[in-house]
């Protein structure tokens, strides 16, 4: 098993361009996650999916996208870059127990111009 | 209130040495909970879940305190490779899981 992939590993962006983040993994998780994660401000989630067709919003939805059409993918879409979305990105994932451990994925480090 | 508060350290120890982290937590409804290690620049990753009992894994020690809501890890002879950033994690009674901003820790020889 890969576990959790994500591409790009880095990303520049200039304010107000989009770009999508690619979130897989082969486990077969129902759950998955986008997490931001900046200095001093600790791992915030982004959005969710329970499963596929299903999502919601986190703690920092705004200026985020996602969508899940497979139970294997989960990407995340910038609408609109933003200097305060420079971060790492982290994608998890997890079996719906709630003793069970989350995945992470090896993160995403974006830097919005 | 943020919902995980954690001391953010650095605590810098002397390899051998025993160290504790503590975790409060503000849900009481808060069902499951566990410790994450993150490497500089890496992703997060499972160190060990925390049951009522208390639990060990090794050198390591976690401990639930539902009536106070608070967590601990301890580490006993502690060893160069432990230097991370310690993160406690808790799950309420939804889908998310909330975590701290981490605690640093540096073993130094």
């Amino acid at each position: 098993n890969a576990g959790v992939t994500q591409t790009p590993k880095f990303q520049v962006l200039k304010t107000g361009q989009s770009m999508t983040l690619q979130c897989a993994q082969d486990m077969n998780h129902e759950y998955m996650s986008w997490y931001r994660q900046d200095p001093g401000m600790g791992l915030r989630l982004i959005h969710y999916s329970v499963g596929a067709g299903i999502t919601d919003q986190g703690e920092v939805p705004n200026g985020y996208n996602v969508s899940r059409s497979t139970t294997e993918d989960f990407p995340l879409r910038l609408l609109s870059a933003a200097p305060s979305q420079t971060s790492v990105y982290f994608c998890a994932s997890r079996p719906p127990g709630g003793l069970e451990t989350q995945y992470f994925g090896p993160g995403t480090r974006l830097l919005v111009l | 209130r943020k919902e995980v508060e954690q001391d953010p350290g650095p605590f810098n120890v002397p390899e051998g040495a025993t160290v504790a982290f503590n975790c409060t937590y503000s849900n009481s409804a808060s069902q499951s909970f566990f410790w994450y290690r993150q490497d500089c620049r890496k992703e997060p990753k499972l160190l060990m879940s925390v049951y009522s009992s208390g639990n060990e894994d090794g050198r390591f020690t976690a401990q639930l305190n539902r009536a106070s809501q608070y967590i601990s890890l301890l580490i006993r002879d502690s060893k160069l490779s432990d230097s991370a950033t310690y993160l406690c994690v808790v799950r309420g009674p939804g889908y998310a899981l909330n975590f701290g901003k981490g605690t640093s820790l540096l073993v130094t020889p």
